[in-house]
């Protein structure tokens, strides 16, 4: 079966660095996605991974090991604004997402 | 319009009716998606549509239809809502498979009593 792991909900201080892991199982695999949602609102989208390895952009980064089945995303500089749920999305072999529950960040002054 | 937009923001519905929600995207993308997000579930796909005049079934299809007459419309019906369908329903499209983003609409919020 298809099944996508990360935490329910983590806490960092505002100016720190945290790294939320995601491990998954797909049929197939054409990459992983993470998303960010605020409450009430729509995902929008952070990041897409194909290649093992670390990609950067700007404050956000992205891990993906694919023989592993890991990725994470990795959050520096933490601001009140990134208060959110980060949601892991790999895709299979049908181009289908499959989404994870999502981590709720809440972060601290 | 720019982007996606979804219609109506919010609905509260007697089970036993039929409720249609829209999506409108102007982007030209091709595929398009309907989720369902409930409280601690990730999104969950119901239907899709992988080019005008095509449309599949995702993971939890069963009590819902959509069509896909063009490129910008793809609206899902619910044919008699039942309070299970209580969820709060996003639109979203892409230009492509593979590696291309799905953008999402804001969301419909839907109660059915």
């Amino acid at each position: 079966g298809q099944n996508i792991d990360q935490p329910t909900e983590m806490t960092a201080t505002e100016g720190a660095i945290v790294q939320i892991n995601c491990t998954y199982q797909t049929s197939g695999f054409n990459g992983l996605f993470w998303y960010q949602q605020h409450a009430g609102e729509a995902p929008t989208f952070l990041s897409y991974n194909v290649l093992d390895g670390l990609e950067e952009k700007g404050r956000f980064s992205s891990f993906l090991s694919r023989s592993k089945g890991y990725s994470y995303l990795l959050l520096k500089e933490l601001q009140m604004k990134d208060s959110a749920s980060y949601l892991c999305a790999p895709m299979d072999s049908n181009y289908q997402l499959i989404w994870g529950a999502g981590t709720k960040l809440i972060i601290k002054p | 319009i720019a982007g996606i937009t979804q219609a109506p923001t919010s609905q509260i519905l007697a089970a036993g009716r039929r409720m249609t929600l829209r999506c409108t995207q102007d982007m030209r993308h091709n595929a398009m998606y309907w989720y369902r997000q409930d409280l601690g579930l990730g999104l969950r796909l119901i239907h899709y549509s992988n080019t005008a005049g095509t449309t599949g079934k995702g993971e939890v299809p069963d009590g819902y239809s959509v069509s896909r007459a063009n490129t910008d419309d793809f609206p899902l019906t619910l044919a008699s809502a039942v309070p299970s369908q209580t969820s709060v329903y996003f639109c979203a499209s892409s230009g492509g498979q593979g590696g291309t983003e799905q953008f999402f609409g804001p969301g419909t919020r839907l109660t059915v009593l």
